[in-house]
């Protein structure tokens, strides 16, 4: 079975540092995708960054890294340069990388980013 | 196209009552996904439909759940004899085979369903 763990319930950042929020995964697929979500106070899950299991390098997407460490099974997110706009939940998830692969989803982080 | 929609936005139901939900996936999209999310939880995955084929459902779809994607485009989730425990949101997603390989889920806005 396959399941994601996010240990940290919430976070605080100060504006314009950097913050890393954590995820582990178990899962005994080999191939296998991870993924990022933020959800903002409006509910809509929004797409953040996305990493395969043969990528060799950590993914990145503008403010956004993937930290793949794949013996550790973690793929924590970083986010550089905090804005006010990235408090919000963050949401890490997994899916096996075949047709119709359902995604698995962590508990989620709460990021409060300070002025 | 606007993305995925979903109505209504907001549902409030009394215990025992049937309700209807409705998920416009992205046009092209062939895949769609129904998850629920309760207050301070992940979302957690309901069912899933190619086309008009619901080819995987969880345990967590009791027989008082029915989802539906008759022509393969738009999808309905019904709920019926509802009950306080159904009160959450229930998100739609859909993606596509083609472009890039991970096939990104993009989901809806969701339906928050209130039972009294």
């Amino acid at each position: 079975a396959q399941k994601i763990t996010q240990t940290q319930p919430g976070m605080f950042v100060q504006e314009k540092e950097a913050v890393t929020l954590d995820c582990t995964y178990d899962t005994s697929d080999q191939s296998y995708g991870l993924f990022w979500y933020k959800q903002p106070s409006s509910g809509e899950m929004i797409f953040l960054i996305y990493q395969g299991s043969y990528d060799e390098q950590n993914a990145t997407e503008g403010r956004y890294s993937l930290n793949f460490q794949k013996a550790r099974k973690s793929a924590n997110l970083v986010i550089s340069a905090s804005q006010l706009g990235d408090s919000a939940m963050y949401f890490c998830a997994m899916r096996r990388l075949r047709q119709g692969g359902k995604l698995i989803f962590g508990q989620g982080t709460e990021l409060s980013v300070k002025p | 196209d606007t993305g995925v929609s979903q109505n209504p936005r907001h549902k409030i139901t009394k215990r025992g009552q049937n309700v209807t939900f409705r998920c416009d996936p992205i046009s092209e999209h062939n895949r769609l996904y129904w998850y629920r999310q309760t207050l301070g939880q992940g979302p957690e995955f309901l069912t899933y439909f190619q086309n008009e084929a619901q080819l995987e459902k969880s345990r967590l779809l009791s027989d008082r759940f029915s989802a539906e994607r008759p022509k393969g485009s738009f999808s309905t989730l019904e709920i019926q004899r509802t009950e306080q425990g159904d009160s959450a949101m229930y998100l739609c997603a859909s993606s596509g085979t083609s472009g890039n390989s991970y096939n990104e889920q993009f989901f809806g806005p969701g339906t928050r369903l209130t039972v009294l």
